[in-house]
């Protein structure tokens, strides 16, 4: 089993609607996580970062994190043609290494 | 500007000549990481570094060597490149060793390509 595991996509949604990507991690010491966006060719850049069980909200991006089911989630409110890449989900492993899931690809429609 | 810089930015190569990827932050962060990114397999740990002469392996630093002499360095070192070492590879460094201030800022990345 994979230690943090995203579904690969890709995910279309159309524009102005709600994305929704998913991640699950093996490692139930896990205590903090990360959503990363990636463009083609692009280095990963930090979108939201989620420590506790719950919600945590930044503008349209919510990250939800379940300690007890071992999932975060990633929800993309009004949905732009901007939103468009590679979203990477991560977690620790242990207290310094940092693991990715493999990236689900998200396709926003105009 | 606040930032991860990394050179080169693309290099093409023979197997066996020996090369070094830089990776500088000017951010005096404590930790400093290089992954590589393959199609299908995603970003894989290659090293990481908690602080000056302090580092350990992630989940593939067979074929590469790091060294942290310097907090604002971290240089990837291969000593003998092989074609299946082509790949896309980021540096990145956070402000804290762990935890909830890990929060990674990546370099744009060297593209090798090991002929």
């Amino acid at each position: 089993q994979k230690e943090v595991e995203q579904n690969s996509g890709p995910l279309s949604v159309p524009e102005g609607a709600i994305a929704s990507l998913n991640c699950t991690y093996s490692d139930r010491g896990s205590q903090s996580f990360f959503w990363y966006r990636q463009y083609s060719g692009k280095s990963p850049e930090l979108i939201m970062s989620i420590y506790s069980n719950g919600d945590k909200e930044d503008g349209r991006f919510t990250a939800q994190l379940n300690k007890a089911s071992q999932y975060v989630s990633l929800l993309i409110r009004d949905s732009q043609p901007s939103d468009s890449a590679t979203y990477l989900c991560a977690g620790f492993q242990g207290a310094q290494k940092l693991v990715f899931g493999q990236g689900t690809r998200l396709t926003i429609n105009p | 500007e606040a930032q991860v810089t990394q050179n080169p930015r693309y290099l093409i190569t023979v197997t066996g000549k020996k090369l070094t990827v830089t990776c500088s932050q000017n951010m005096n962060h404590e930790y400093m990481s290089w992954y590589r990114q393959d199609p299908g397999l995603g970003l894989r740990q290659i090293y990481y570094s908690m602080n000056v002469e302090v580092t350990d392996k992630g989940d593939v630093p067979e074929g590469y060597k790091v060294s942290r002499k310097e907090k604002r360095n971290f240089p990837l070192i291969l000593e003998s490149p092989s074609p299946n070492q082509t790949s896309l590879y980021f540096c990145a460094s956070s402000p804290e060793v762990s935890g909830a201030g890990n929060e990674q800022f990546f370099g744009p990345g060297t593209r090798l390509t090991v002929l």
